[in-house]
């Protein structure tokens, strides 16, 4: 079984404020992905990567940074918080040649006050 | 704007009846369609999929349907049970980027 983890699970944040959220995986794939979960819009693609050292722009990017220093990890970055950035967000990975199953993790929830 | 779209955000089904959900999309590029499950609180978890060279996949209760001159793909649910409730998302995807798009969702209820 794919394990994808998250970090952390719950984040109180201030507007303006710094956040990071962390992700790893365990399960050597090169492709990564980070959504965002909002009432009404399913699951939306923020930014993801290829492999170590690459980052792309997903559909909805702004706001957001993304890093991946490593296979195992990749974190999204929010440089100035904003209450409108308030949502649920997994990450993923897979690979997509033999079937292109995504694995999630088990979702961050932020809120920015 | 939408590239994959879930036009019934909801659909109440009698227990043992049939589930269709549906799904239209875009993009003619996207080569991979599939479906996931998601309970409240949790991850979503793939349930099946296609590559866009097979017009129908079946597994268990569960059959795919894809339909590539229409840009629209079915996930058929038989025998649907309650524990079946849950929210259904429908997901393409495209080989040439390795991007997916999901809809936003179908809230499946089953009742007894």
């Amino acid at each position: 079984e794919a394990a994808v983890t998250q970090s952390p699970r719950n984040k109180v944040a201030v507007t303006g404020g710094k956040v990071t959220l962390s992700c790893n995986q365990t399960n050597n794939h090169n492709n990564m992905y980070w959504y965002r979960q909002d009432t009404g819009h399913g699951l939306r693609l923020i930014h993801y990567s290829y492999g170590a050292g690459s980052t792309e722009k997903g559909d909805i990017p702004d706001g957001y940074k993304a890093s991946r220093p490593s296979q195992e990890n990749f974190s999204l970055i929010l440089e100035l918080a904003t209450p409108s950035q308030t949502s649920v967000y997994f990450c993923a990975s897979g690979n997509w040649g033999g079937g292109a199953t995504q694995y999630f993790g088990p979702g961050t929830r932020l809120l920015v006050l | 704007g939408q590239q994959v779209k879930q036009s019934s955000p909801s659909l109440t089904v009698q227990e043992g009846g049939i589930s269709i959900l549906n799904c239209d999309y875009e993009n003619d590029m996207f080569d991979y369609f599939a479906w996931y499950k998601k309970y409240p609180d949790n991850s979503p978890t793939l349930l099946i999929s296609v590559r866009s060279n097979v017009d129908k996949r079946e597994d268990g209760r569960l059959t795919v349907f894809l339909n590539k001159s229409g840009k629209h793909f079915s996930l058929h649910i038989t025998a649907s049970q309650p524990e079946d409730t849950a929210v259904y998302l429908c997901a393409a995807g495209y080989t040439g980027n390795y991007k997916y798009v999901f809809g936003a969702g179908t809230r499946l209820k089953v009742i007894a």
